[in-house]
């Protein structure tokens, strides 16, 4: 079935660090990517997403790149802030039946000043 | 703001008991999807509502039922209840753009059973 993998967290930068969140994918056909990002006691917040081989998402710094080669989709800052202090989910969104979003288990991720 | 309403916020229960937890989707969306974010088993996908229909299950317990009404609201009703089914549930909605859109997440009623 499809599925999607991240890398473990939790994830502890200093302010200005560059970020990279591993994420990979398996799924049949080509499915939509998507990064969500969950602040503290909030809901999920679509960050990026990308809906054909190496189509680039960005939005607020953050990038994520649709690599069909490599089934992956990881996102990266070049310069991160406290505020960016959130979890992290990347999902896929399955052409076939349904078409819900599986997701990731999530990296938390926290930036000290 | 997604525009997706989620009730209650917060709610405390016992163990046997039967709660209900109400979505109200975006103005417009059709599809409405019931998550459950556990600490330790991530978010899962329970079920998803298509204009009234059900569409497709996920890990769904035989204890929790859901359905989606003629206003396109949506409840998911959990009974007997365990110390297990804590958790954060959310609703979602997604519009017409099929599988490039994305989907629009409430803030979660979050649930604990003591």
């Amino acid at each position: 079935g499809n599925s999607v993998t991240q890398m473990e967290g939790p994830v502890t930068l200093s302010e200005e660090a560059f970020l990279t969140i591993n994420c990979t994918y398996t799924a049949t056909g080509y499915p939509s990517l998507f990064w969500y990002v969950q602040y503290p006691g909030e809901g999920l917040q679509l960050l990026l997403k990308a809906t054909k081989a190496d189509d680039k998402g960005s939005n607020k710094g953050f990038e994520a790149t649709y690599r069909k080669e490599t089934t992956s989709f990881h996102l990266e800052k070049g310069s991160v802030q406290v505020s960016d202090s959130a979890v992290y989910f990347c999902a896929l969104r399955q052409i076939q039946g349904a078409q819900k979003l599986v997701f990731g288990q999530g990296t938390r991720l926290t930036i000290n000043p | 703001d997604s525009g997706v309403t989620q009730t209650p916020k917060h709610l405390i229960t016992a163990t046997g008991q039967r709660v209900t937890l109400r979505c109200s989707p975006r103005s417009g969306d059709l599809s409405v999807y019931w998550y459950q974010q556990s600490l330790d088993q991530g978010l899962q996908f329970l079920i998803q509502y298509y204009n009234g229909e059900e569409r497709a299950k996920g890990n769904i317990l035989e204890r929790f039922s859901a359905q989606q009404f003629p206003d396109l609201h949506s409840e998911l009703n959990l009974s007997s209840l365990e110390l297990g089914d804590s958790a954060l549930y959310f609703c979602a909605s997604s519009g017409p753009s099929g599988r490039t859109g994305e989907l629009f997440f409430g803030e979660g009623s979050r649930l604990t059973v003591l």
